[in-house]
């Protein structure tokens, strides 16, 4: 069983749409994640969600929104897509904030054309 | 500045040599985490430490909180280890930082 998964594998879509990324883990954990991955392979985190307390990175455009129905889901919601949000999306999940093993979900490569 | 440095960004090693990759850091951390992304793209936690040293296999992963430094070393490397490894920090307001990685070649 996997246990952090994301929903689609790949996404292409058109300038302007709205479109939202799946997210759900099977693992208990409290916490779970969101990171962009650039052309350049530079990882940065966009979310942390904890016990519904959601954490921002100041540098997310407010067009991204995370979704948490529970505990065990975190869905990304991004409104109006730019060509720069063209870059893989990885979820992630650990027991609690910032001293426990992270773990990934395989990655959602969105390309906005 | 990055608040996380990693060095070396490239580094292509011979079947069976010994390879040691550092990341320094400035923010105030909570554990330092050592990450590997395959060539496939899949990213799995290798390492999570607050101090002193943490083995798996062939994979060593140290850490001096006063120098605020860490190395991950690779004893007897393989070409399946060739793969990105990143450095990741979180701070004392949960916000994590990412290295830009140290992309690492196997040679057979």
């Amino acid at each position: 069983d996997t246990a952090v998964s994301q929903t689609p594998k790949y996404l292409v879509t058109q300038m302007g749409n709205d479109k939202s990324i799946k997210c759900e883990q099977n693992l208990g954990h409290d916490t779970m994640y969101w990171y962009k991955q650039d052309s350049k392979k530079f990882l940065k985190i966009m979310f942390s969600y904890n016990n519904k307390e959601l954490i921002i990175n100041e540098t997310v455009p407010n067009r991204f929104s995370p979704k948490s129905p529970d505990k065990a889901h975190l869905n990304l919601h991004i409104n109006s897509l730019e060509l720069g949000d063209s870059a893989v999306y990885f979820c992630a999940s650990s027991q609690a904030i910032g001293r426990n093993e992270q773990f990934f979900g395989p990655g959602t490569r969105l390309t906005v054309l | 500045k990055n608040e996380v440095e990693q060095s070396p960004q490239n580094l292509t090693a011979q079947e069976g040599e010994f390879i040691t990759i550092n990341c320094s850091y400035s923010v105030g951390i909570s554990a330092l985490h050592w990450l590997q992304q395959h060539p496939g793209g899949g990213i799995v936690s290798l390492f999570m430490l607050s101090s002193g040293k943490k083995k798996h296999g062939r994979l060593i992963a140290t850490i001096n909180i006063q120098e605020k430094h860490s190395s991950l070393h690779i004893t007897a490397s393989h070409p399946r280890d060739s793969a990105v490894y990143i450095c990741a920090v979180p701070n004392t307001g949960n916000q994590f930082y990412f290295g830009t990685g140290t992309s690492l070649t196997v040679i057979p």
